[in-house]
């Protein structure tokens, strides 16, 4: 089955930084790769997805690269904000119905 | 629109019991999929409904179970319930031909 690697599993930055979380895949086959913010108590909200045919997405302060040869995809997250603090988790997924494989997460705090 | 919906929030068992968990999609989705969240085994994916039928299923024992209505809501099971058993149980529910999955709050099950 489909493993993903996701890396830091915590991150700091200054409040006006920018942040970078990576996730890497082996499944060739897969080809949707959403990202997910989740604070506390609350459920994972989806914050931008990719799909294979695509290199590169952009939604304001946050973008989404992929790299099919390498099988890696980031998340750029710039101009952070106190409100960007929460858990990140990358997924990967085939077409076939949607069964998300996740990362183990990425703790992400803004110092203000 | 109303998001997901998951009831109850919050509940607390004994081992041995079971615990019947209740997930309503967004308007409109007919996919439910079902996953569980701990801290050291992170997001894991249960198994997915579309139309009534269970379409995937992740490598969970025969005790976890579920099933889906005509009107798409989805139930799930679990039976003889084990202190590992305790967890985040998220649904998240997308249309069937795309991917996105939006998340629900979870039902924090807490096995005594």
């Amino acid at each position: 089955g489909e493993n993903v690697e996701q890396h830091p599993s915590t991150l700091s930055v200054q409040e006006g930084d920018s942040a970078v979380i990576k996730c890497t895949y082996s499944d060739s086959a897969s080809n949707y790769f959403p990202w997910y913010k989740q604070e506390l108590g609350k459920g994972p909200q989806l914050i931008i997805d990719i799909r294979s045919n695509v290199g590169e997405k952009k939604d304001q302060r946050i973008a989404v690269t992929l790299n099919k040869t390498a099988k890696h995809f980031s998340l750029h997250i710039t101009e952070t904000q106190p409100e960007d603090s929460a858990v990140y988790f990358c997924a990967a997924s085939r077409n076939t119905g949607n069964q998300f494989y996740f990362g183990t997460g990425t703790s992400l705090t803004v110092i203000p | 629109k109303a998001g997901v919906t998951q009831t109850p929030r919050y509940l607390i068992k004994t081992r041995g019991q079971q615990v019947t968990l209740s997930c309503s999609p967004i308007s409109g989705h007919r996919s439910v999929s079902w996953y569980q969240q701990t801290p050291g085994q992170g997001l894991q994916f249960l198994f997915e409904y579309f139309s009534e039928t269970q379409r995937n299923k992740g490598n969970f024992p025969g005790r976890f179970s579920g099933r889906q209505f005509s009107n798409s809501r989805s139930e799930m099971n679990v039976s003889t319930l084990e202190l590992g058993d305790s967890a985040l149980y998220l649904c998240a529910t997308a249309v069937s031909h795309r991917n996105e999955q939006f998340f629900g709050p979870g039902t924090r099950l807490t096995v005594l």
